[in-house]
């Protein structure tokens, strides 16, 4: 099956640095990858859709300067929290998508945590 | 994108079946109905998919009127492992394959 993994799976850092976090479709290409953010006891919430070649489209919302998103190959989509600060601590999980007979099938990865001391 | 609506919460107990309902009013011509699973620090993992009527695979069951305004996950005989998030999202057509996710189900299976 399709699989997806993210790097690394945990980060700690320090508040102003910045992290950069990949996303990579291991065994297909994903012309479209999108970004979710999770804080503790609640739902996904999507933050961008990153297309292969092109400039990411960021949810109402989220800051595209602060969290910068490139998705230079078919195989991969990195996003970066930039000048990270407590409140970006949370659950960061990435998703490729896949289309096939019309319709689109995503697979996730298995999740990064950032904790911003 | 469809809006919809699932019970915050179910407990069940090991061994029985449980039904998920979710109700998605709104839902457009080319939308899929689309179940994952979370559990606590990990990615939601795929349950099943489906357009209309029934859906089986080896973990699920999905009924789906033929109105498609809900759709119940049926999941047989649970486990103390299937305690997770359930989550139930409609789209994935079209060009993006967007999907915005609701609050989800949170099973408490019970021994």
């Amino acid at each position: 099956g399709a699989v997806v993994s993210q790097h690394p799976s945990w980060v700690i850092c320090k508040s102003g640095t910045s992290v950069k976090i990949e996303c990579r479709s291991l065994d297909f290409q994903a012309t479209t990858m999108f970004w979710y953010r999770q804080f503790p006891k609640q739902s996904l919430m999507l933050m961008a859709t990153s297309n292969e070649g092109s400039k990411a489209t960021y949810e109402q919302g989220v800051e595209k300067d602060k969290f910068l998103i490139n998705h230079a190959s078919l195989t991969l989509s990195t996003l970066t929290v930039t000048s990270a600060h407590p409140e970006d601590s949370s659950f960061y999980i990435c998703s490729a998508s896949v289309t096939s007979g019309g319709r689109n099938e995503q697979f996730f990865g298995p999740g990064t945590r950032l904790t911003v001391l | 994108l469809a809006k919809t609506t699932q019970p915050i919460s179910m407990d069940s107990y090991e061994g029985q079946e449980v039904n998920i309902t979710c109700s998605h009013n709104n839902i457009a011509t080319n939308d899929y109905i689309t179940w994952y699973q979370q559990f606590p620090s990990q990615g939601p993992r795929f349950i099943i998919q489906g357009y209309k009527t029934k859906v089986t695979n080896e973990v699920a069951s999905l009924f789906i009127p033929a109105d498609r305004k809900s759709s119940t996950l049926s999941l047989p005989r649970v486990s103390l492992s299937d305690t997770a998030v359930y989550y139930c999202l409609v789209g994935g057509s079209g060009n993006t394959g967007k999907l915005i996710f609701g609050q989800g189900t949170t099973l408490q299976v019970k021994p």
